[in-house]
């Protein structure tokens, strides 16, 4: 099974910060990585996939990229609205299998 | 818009059966390209895919549940549904239903499922 990796768990930041999230796979994937953001009592909203294509509606401050077992998502210009939890998932294992990252934690400082 | 809704019991006793339905609204389930499938999230925790169904039929499990669970999809109601044999307390999550291909793009809202005598 493949296995994702994210880090940091958690990090804290400013408004106006610029931070980046790192997800590695256990195996090469290509590019069938997705980020999803997640607040408190809400469903996961899916940001970006295939590593690096913004979902319709999501802010340019949000930015993926990377190949194979390495990737980042990178928030340019931190708002308030941004602090949640971000997920990273892989769709390489497509249909038999989907996985996510364990989660980091994005909070305020 | 696609919406999707999970409904089901909140309180499920343990060695019995968790089982919830999601309802479907603005698409059909059948024949359209798309899988229908299951994700859980314990308190506090990161997200499990459970499984998924295809084409009103074709199933997918995730290997560490696969011996206690069924999918199974309704075309005539526009709803899939979920059934989690002997259950223990550490199946107690909020449970999502979701539309995806490789990627989850729409999500129900999420129903929490406690498992407790």
């Amino acid at each position: 099974d493949i296995q994702l990796t994210q880090s940091p768990s958690s990090v804290s930041a400013s408004v106006g910060d610029r931070v980046t999230i790192t997800c590695r796979a256990s195996q090469d994937i290509s590019r069938w990585l997705a980020w999803y953001q997640q607040k408190p009592g809400k469903a996961p909203n899916l940001l970006i996939f295939a590593a690096s294509t913004l979902q319709s509606g999501v802010p340019s401050r949000f930015s993926g990229s990377g190949s194979g077992t390495d990737f980042t998502l990178t928030i340019t210009g931190l708002q308030p609205e941004d602090f949640a939890t971000y997920y990273c998932q892989q769709g390489n294992s497509f249909p038999f299998m989907y996985t996510f990252g364990q989660g980091t934690k994005l909070e305020i400082k | 818009q696609l919406q999707l809704q999970e409904s089901g019991p909140g309180l499920v006793k343990p060695s019995e059966t968790l089982s919830l339905t999601c309802t479907v609204s603005g698409g059909s389930i059948s024949r359209s390209n798309y899988y229908w499938g299951w994700i859980r999230q314990p308190p506090g925790k990161g997200l499990e895919w459970i499984g998924s169904v295809f084409d009103s039929g074709t199933t997918y499990y995730n290997p560490s549940l696969k011996s206690r669970v069924t999918i199974s999809a309704d075309t005539s109601k526009n709803q899939f549904s979920l059934k989690l044999n002997s259950v223990i307390a550490t199946d107690t999550a909020i449970y999502y239903c979701a539309r995806h291909v490789r990627i989850l793009a729409y999500w129900g809202q999420g129903t929490l499922v406690t498992v407790s005598s």
